[in-house]
């Protein structure tokens, strides 16, 4: 069965420090992944995703994420955290069929001055 | 370009009732999906309609239903309101049959009392 997991639930980290956020998925194929924000009381944004070829893929607001296909890992870095960056952050694969996705249980992340 | 957005934001309904959420995608977008996410369980698939068909649908009550109109718009309805549907309901809008991200509309908080 398809699954996503974020070991971690919460996670703090000083402003200027740097940050990794954990994913570890269970899939058949090669998956598609994806990194989400999600503000409170806001909607989910897409950090980045990976579809294939290059394992480091870039994306937005300075997130990074690398691709091992041997660790069924996906995860999340940014070199230097800003205290805009305190959110829930979500790791997803899919899509499974058609557009279904499946979520990680997210990681909540606070940044402290 | 406008984004997704989801009407209304906010809804206070008793037990028994029930409620049609609104969802219009990206212009050009032709799926839609739909997430219901509470502190519990987390992101959960609820359906995906793509070209006004369902093509997918999650492990969900029958309460739960949804539509997609010719121009792509989608609603939901959930029947005879438990205190459980309390939740933030997500509507997402992908470009095109699979294999493509999705984008996030801010979200209808549903609270039943």
């Amino acid at each position: 069965a398809q699954s996503v997991t974020q070991p971690d639930i919460h996670i703090t980290v000083s402003e200027g420090a740097s940050l990794e956020l954990r994913c570890n998925y269970s899939y058949g194929a090669t998956p598609y992944l994806f990194w989400y924000v999600q503000s409170p009381g806001q909607g989910l944004q897409l950090l980045l995703k990976y579809f294939s070829g290059d394992t480091l893929v870039q994306g937005i607001k300075g997130f990074e994420a690398e691709f091992k296909r041997s660790q069924s890992s996906f995860n999340l870095r940014k070199p230097s955290v800003h205290w805009s960056d305190a959110a829930e952050y979500f790791c997803a694969v899919g899509p499974l069929t058609g557009n279904q996705f499946y979520f990680g249980t997210g990681t909540s992340l606070t940044v402290i001055p | 370009k406008a984004g997704v957005t989801q009407t209304p934001r906010y809804l206070i309904k008793t037990r028994g009732q029930q409620v049609t959420l609104s969802c219009s995608p990206i212009s050009g977008h032709r799926s839609v999906s739909w997430y219901q996410q509470t502190p519990g369980q987390g992101l959960q698939f609820l359906f995906e309609y793509f070209s006004e068909t369902q093509r997918n649908k999650g492990n969900f009550p029958g309460r739960f239903s949804g539509r997609q109109f010719s121009n792509s718009r989608s609603e939901m309805n959930v029947s005879t309101l438990e205190l459980g549907d309390s939740a933030l309901y997500l509507c997402a809008s992908s470009l095109a049959q699979s294999n493509t991200e999705a984008f996030f509309g801010q979200g209808t908080r549903l609270t039943v009392v």
